[in-house]
């Protein structure tokens, strides 16, 4: 149980372009989702908590217009990486909370943007 | 500011050691301290404490946390190659706020 999916796992872009990355709970349902980014050989960065309903809370340093995020169903969330650049470019994985904090990660997204 | 310190950063061990490692924290409204394992992709759950003294176990590894002197360590006994990897720990408090360290990277030479 606790599965979490992740699409696409890889990524090619354009600089300029917009890509959406989508994150579902598969037999679970989940109010809350988080999304991370790590660089190579780094830990995750939390980039922000996704809330069914509801706003997403963001980290200090991301830019909601640049990485918006939406939560509408208990299973499922997006991060859209809008107008990417090649600075953007990084593994983003997603998690959905299950029972008191037991976060479920899924696989993970690598962005290359060109 | 919240922080949490895994040491050490690296390990390399040959099959069959036991490895310790450890992870300690300070984060204000302390909910949860939580264990992953990240190889090539994203991380898996390993184990979740709550309370102090009491030791979660899964096959070869195990866990215990001590939330007076705010610290927790993984255990892993006879230790096999698949067992190479990131370990993860995070702390989570009231809030939905989560706080990762840097992680151990652990090397099981055959």
């Amino acid at each position: 149980g606790a599965v979490v999916s992740q699409h696409p796992s890889r990524v090619i872009c354009k600089s300029g372009t917009s890509v959406k990355i989508e994150c579902r709970s598969l037999d679970f349902q989940a109010t809350t989702m988080f999304w991370y980014r790590q660089f190579p050989k780094q830990s995750l960065m939390l980039m922000a908590t996704s809330n069914e309903g509801s706003k997403a809370t963001y980290e200090q340093g991301v830019e909601k217009d640049k990485f918006l995020i939406n939560h509408a169903s208990l299973t499922l969330s997006t991060l859209t990486v809008t107008s990417a650049h090649p600075e953007d470019s990084s593994f983003y994985i997603c998690s959905a909370k299950h029972g008191l904090d037991e976060q479920y990660f899924g696989p993970g997204t690598r962005l290359t943007v060109t | 500011e919240d922080k949490v310190v895994q040491s050490p950063l690296s390990l390399v061990v040959h099959e069959g050691d036991t490895v310790t490692l450890n992870c300690s924290y300070e984060v204000t409204n302390f909910r949860s301290l939580l264990w992953y394992k990240q190889e090539k992709k994203a991380p898996t759950f390993l184990f979740m404490l709550t309370s102090s003294g009491i030791e979660k176990k899964s096959g070869r590894l195990s866990s215990i946390l001590d939330k007076k002197e705010l610290f927790s360590i993984l255990n892993i006994t006879a230790t096999q190659t698949g067992d190479s990897a990131v370990y993860l720990c995070a702390v989570g408090r009231t809030g939905n706020q989560f706080y990762f360290g840097t992680g151990t990277s652990l090397t099981v030479i055959p």
